[in-house]
């Protein structure tokens, strides 16, 4: 049984470039939410995706999106970066329902 | 708003000594209440987990117990080691579809021997 796989470890990007992070769910796993976790605090909830589709928000802008593909695997797409956005960010899969989240080591980006 | 308060860190313990770290939480209904575990450079695991009022929930030694009287879910250990050094986030969960955990900020534990 595999875990979650996140990809890239670690990317540095510039103010107002746009990136992409990707994570793997565990097998038979079939939902996915995503995480900001900034130096020295919590995880932030940012959305999660089921069937495809955004299945819950956290309080974060719409420069905030996501992608669920077929294979449960998924993405999380940022616009316009900003200083504030350099943190970890950890993808969990779970099934539908339950609370059985797992998470990857997470993707730590840098924004200067 | 739904909310987590864990006492803050770090907190640095002799080996075998007896850990509490303390965590109470806001919330409307009855969440499920959780406690995680980042060891450096990893991402979360889960360590522990209640659902219902009065329920303990174990784990590696680990335990804590769901007290709805005092909205509290403290973790405790009778006796610590350096291998538990981490960082330890109380959660909980109020979606019964499990749509998102809702985090306190993290306690940092440092276990010396």
């Amino acid at each position: 049984e595999t875990g979650v796989t996140q990809s890239p470890t670690h990317l540095i990007k510039t103010r107002g470039q746009q990136v992409t992070l990707r994570c793997s769910s565990q097998s038979g796993h079939n939902t996915v939410s995503w995480y900001q976790q900034a130096l020295g605090q919590g995880p932030q909830f940012i959305f999660q995706y089921y069937r495809e589709e955004e299945n819950g928000r956290g309080n974060f802008p719409p420069r905030f999106s996501g992608l669920q593909f077929p294979n449960y695997s998924s993405e999380l797409n940022v616009n316009a970066l900003e200083l504030d956005d350099s943190a970890l960010y950890l993808c969990a899969s779970s099934l539908q329902g339950g609370h059985g989240y797992t998470f990857g080591s997470g993707t730590r980006l840098t924004v200067v | 708003g739904n909310s987590v308060t864990q006492m803050e860190g770090p907190v640095t313990l002799s080996e075998e000594a007896f850990l509490t770290i303390n965590c109470t939480y806001t919330a409307t209904g009855y969440p499920s209440l959780f406690w995680y575990v980042q060891y450096p450079g990893e991402g979360l695991q889960l360590l522990l987990k209640a659902t219902k009022a009065d329920d303990k929930g174990s784990n590696k030694g680990f335990e804590a117990t769901y007290r709805k009287e005092t909205t509290s879910f403290h973790l405790e250990k009778g006796s610590v080691q350096v291998s538990d050094s981490a960082v330890y986030f109380c959660a909980l969960s109020v979606d019964q579809a499990g749509t998102a955990l809702i985090f306190g900020k993290g306690t940092t534990l440092s276990v010396s021997s």
